[in-house]
């Protein structure tokens, strides 16, 4: 079955630390990958995504993704975490077998201290 | 551009009533896609409507359906509401194929169902 898993239900970092919020997923065929970010109250915004080609993707905000086929891995890294950055991140899942709905994943709670 | 709206942004309805939520895409967006969003399932896919037609169904009941204007503008609606129905109920539009292009998510229908 496809499935997404995003092992870390919550993460605590530091300001100005680094950040590396994993994503793995379970699909027959090649997946495209999307992290999105929800803040509250908020709709999803999306921060990046792979389709094909080099396998780290820059995103908006200083984040970027590496996918990683052998380990079904699109791990989430930002090198310095700002306040601002304090959200909900959800990793999704499309593939053309799938009608290219997104399967997402549950999803990781971020807290910045200060 | 204007982003997806949607409303109302509240609702609460009591058990066996109707629901109808409504969501207009960025313009020039021919699909939209519908999510529910609870606490305990996540984000799941409801349906996706391109050029009026539905194209892809998400494992829902009956219950759940929409529908897709001839101006891209869509509406879900929920039959014989349960309390289970409470959720945050997301819209998103895209050009096109909502896998391969990015979908841009409205700021969601939040459903309270008593």
């Amino acid at each position: 079955a496809q499935s997404v898993t995003q092992p870390d239900i919550h993460i605590t970092v530091s300001e100005g630390a680094s950040l590396e919020l994993r994503c793995n997923y379970s699909y027959g065929a090649t997946p495209y990958l999307f992290w999105y970010v929800q803040s509250p109250g908020q709709g999803l915004q999306l921060l990046l995504k792979y389709f094909s080609g080099d396998t780290l993707v820059q995103g908006i905000k200083g984040f970027e993704a590496e996918f990683k086929r052998s380990q079904s891995s699109f791990n989430l890294r930002k090198p310095s975490v700002h306040w601002s950055d304090a959200a909900e991140y959800f990793c999704a899942v499309g593939a053309a077998n799938s009608g290219y709905a997104l399967n997402f994943g549950k999803g990781t709670s971020l807290l910045v201290t200060p | 551009k204007a982003g997806v709206t949607q409303t109302p942004r509240y609702l609460i309805k009591t058990r066996g009533q109707q629901v109808t939520l409504s969501c207009s895409p960025i313009s020039g967006h021919r699909s939209v896609s519908w999510y529910q969003q609870t606490p305990g399932q996540g984000l799941q896919f409801l349906f996706e409507y391109f050029s009026e037609t539905q194209r892809n169904k998400g494992n829902f009941p009956g219950r759940f359906s929409g529908r897709q204007f001839s101006n891209s503008r869509s509406e879900m609606n929920v039959s014989t509401l349960e309390l289970g129905d409470s959720a945050l109920y997301l819209c998103a539009s895209s050009l096109a194929d909502p896998g391969y292009n990015e979908q841009f998510f409205g700021p969601g229908t939040r459903l309270t169902v008593l």
